[in-house]
């Protein structure tokens, strides 16, 4: 099993829609969560980060259950800028530089008219 | 103003060669990485490193060496190239351990 696991999509929904990926970890010991977005032949930009109460930040809902160990990300009123790929991180360790940083491997999505 | 910067942003060589990328950081972190991005769009962190402390991922072959010469600078250098190495190599810096700023990338192609 993967550290990390995500579906890869691509998710395609028309503008407007809700949309929502998971993200599922192995570790039991994690304790930092992230979802970063991706662009084509860009750098990754952190989007949120992953509380253990859920947050929110405008469109976008992030909530963490760390029973059945995974993140969530909720789209809501989608836009066509929102295309690109999101990847779920997890942390081994809240502070430490040392500690266990893992990517998933990206949810594509795209965003039709 | 570019907060994380790399040099170059496409490198292309042959196999065999020995090549560096270069990064620098103008945020003030104490922490900064290497990360590999491979065509399947995996990203993997290969080194970090703080403070003088080198944190090094030990999949990554000893072919591939980090060299900070300051804070605000962390290069890679990368002997005997093998086709396997073409991917696209992303610096980062991270004031604590949480929100990373990634550079744009250094797209690296093994002939």
């Amino acid at each position: 099993r993967k550290e990390v696991e995500q579906d890869p999509g691509p998710f395609n929904v028309p503008e407007g829609a809700t949309v929502a990926f998971n993200c599922t970890y192995s570790n039991s010991a994690s304790q930092s969560f992230f979802w970063y977005r991706q662009d084509c032949r860009k750098e990754p930009k952190l989007l949120m980060s992953v509380y253990s109460s859920g947050n929110e930040d405008g469109r976008f809902t992030a909530q963490l259950n760390r029973a059945s160990q995974y993140i969530s990300l909720l789209i809501r009123d989608s836009k066509l800028s929102d295309s690109a790929t999101y990847l779920c991180v997890v942390k081994s360790s809240g502070y430490s530089s040392a500690s266990k940083i893992i990517f998933g491997s990206g949810t594509r999505l795209s965003i039709r008219p | 103003d570019t907060a994380v910067s790399q040099t170059p942003k496409y490198l292309v060589t042959q196999m065999g060669n020995d090549k560096s990328i270069k990064c620098e950081q103008n945020l003030g972190h104490d922490t900064m990485y290497w990360y590999k991005q491979d065509s399947k769009k995996f990203l993997k962190i290969m080194f970090s490193y703080n403070n003088k402390e080198l944190i090094i991922n030990e999949t990554v072959p000893n072919r591939f060496s980090p060299k900070s010469p300051d804070k605000a600078h962390l290069n890679l250098h990368i002997n005997s190239l093998e086709l396997g190495d073409s991917a696209v190599y992303f610096c980062a810096s991270s004031p604590t351990s949480y929100e990373q700023f990634f550079g744009p990338g250094t797209r690296l192609t093994v002939l």
